[in-house]
């Protein structure tokens, strides 16, 4: 079974600085790999998903991340944190089949002002 | 505009009353899929179905059950509640494909007293 973990289920960063929020997956076969952010009373919406090709996959509000098959990570990393960015930040994988998607457990992300 | 409906969007109830979240998508998607969501524990799967009448189990099926009778809608269906399937309940839908996004609804919060 394929699992994702998140390490980190709090961070806090000042407004401006860099964000880094930590993905490592286990998967017997090259993986599709997901990042989904939750805001307050919303349900998830993808920021960006690595399907082939580039390893750096950029997605939406200038979130992008990296695919490092040899560390099984896919970490999620913004430039420069913005009080809007404070949500929840979830990790997830996909089999291959596209049956079933493993989520992790979560990173809830603070920007400071 | 395109969207995944849930409803109720909250609902507290008693032990062993019946009730039935709905869930219905726009997007002429295959595929639709519950989870359920709690502190420390991200989103776990309860089921998922493929199309219409082929369903099958997720991580944590035990005391719900589904249905799809139509593309669009896929009810997830307690028929016996108890305390611990207190939760936020999540409806999502996608193409199918491994490749492909999961689109979400806004939520079900339900309470089991």
């Amino acid at each position: 079974a394929q699992s994702v973990t998140q390490l980190g289920s709090h961070v806090s960063v000042s407004e401006g600085a860099l964000v880094l929020l930590r993905c490592n997956y286990s998967s017997s076969v090259p993986p599709y790999l997901f990042w989904y952010v939750q805001y307050p009373n919303q349900g998830l919406q993808l920021l960006l998903k690595y399907t082939t090709g580039a390893t750096l996959v950029k997605g939406i509000n200038g979130f992008e991340a990296e695919f490092k098959k040899s560390e099984t990570s896919f970490h999620l990393t913004k430039p420069s944190a913005h009080m809007s960015d404070a949500a929840e930040y979830f990790c997830a994988v996909s089999s291959n089949t596209g049956n079933q998607f493993y989520f992790g457990t979560g990173t809830s992300l603070t920007v400071i002002p | 505009e395109a969207q995944v409906t849930q409803n109720p969007r909250y609902l507290i109830t008693v032990t062993g009353k019946k009730l039935t979240v709905t869930c219905s998508q726009n997007m002429n998607h295959e595929y639709m899929s519950w989870y359920r969501q709690d502190p420390g524990l991200g989103l776990r799967q309860i089921y998922y179905s493929m199309n219409v009448e082929v369903t099958d189990k997720g991580d944590v099926p035990e005391g719900y059950k589904v249905s799809r009778k139509e593309k669009r809608n896929f009810p997830l269906i307690l028929e016996s509640p108890s305390p611990n399937q207190t939760s936020l309940y999540f409806c999502a839908s996608s193409f199918g494909e491994s490749t492909g996004e999961l689109f979400f609804g806004e939520g079900s919060r339900l309470t089991v007293l």
